[in-house]
């Protein structure tokens, strides 16, 4: 298995609302990312996990908020998003964060009405 | 911070021409490795090259890279409609995150 799994791939959802965006990949990797890319621009890194435990926080709002339960999986938990949050959110995963060969899963379109 | 810059910014080639980008870069590298993207899809890894290597091929993929210049070039061979795409080179920087350039958009004509 050398996919990485991004659940919804799509999501709607309002300013008030709370919703959480899901990454999986069993390929015993133990870095894994978050990317924001909003349309025909690059990925922007917005998060960092490494054994599970955030490294890097691209100064991104406190509305985000990752979560890494195991190693498997990562999250990020969204509340009192901003219509320019409208985006595709990427997560990748490495099998750490010293190995450069990067797994992207297909991205959750996020819309913010 | 360290960022790769591709060009050109976009390329439309006829099919079964060559499709060539280049990505340069500003700091010095462990590697760079270049993705694909369709349109609005998640990235797909292509190919990593070392900075101890000069040049690796993967099917019709070829990439060199210049350490001395900073710079990579990537070349499609016998380009297909399939290969359409975004075209993303990404470095290292000193926090060992990866940094993704601006993209060369790739439109194959029929």
């Amino acid at each position: 298995d050398t996919e990485v799994t991004q659940t919804p791939k799509h999501l709607v959802m309002g300013m008030t609302n709370k919703k959480s965006l899901k990454c999986e990949q069993h390929m015993g990797h133990r870095a894994m990312y978050w990317y924001k890319q909003k349309a025909k621009k690059p990925p922007e890194l917005m998060f960092v996990y490494s054994y599970e435990k955030l490294s890097i926080n691209e100064s991104v709002p406190s509305r985000f908020s990752p979560e890494c339960p195991n190693s498997s999986l990562l999250n990020l938990h969204l509340h009192a998003l901003q219509p320019e949050d409208s985006a595709l959110y990427l997560c990748a995963s490495s099998r750490s964060r010293d190995t450069y060969e990067a797994f992207f899963g297909q991205g959750t379109r996020l819309t913010v009405v | 911070s360290q960022q790769g810059e591709e060009d050109p910014q976009a390329l439309s080639i006829q099919e079964g021409e060559n499709a060539t980008m280049n990505c340069s870069y500003k700091t010095s590298i462990n590697n760079l490795q270049w993705y694909r993207q369709n349109s609005g899809r998640g990235l797909v890894h292509l190919i990593l090259i070392r900075s101890n290597e000069r040049e690796k091929h993967s099917g019709r993929l070829r990439v060199t890279l210049d350490t001395s210049k900073k710079s990579s070039s990537l070349l499609i061979t016998a380009s297909r409609a399939a290969d359409t795409a975004s075209y993303f080179c990404a470095t290292e920087d000193r926090d060992d995150k990866i940094i993704f350039g601006k993209g060369t958009r790739l439109h194959i004509l029929p």
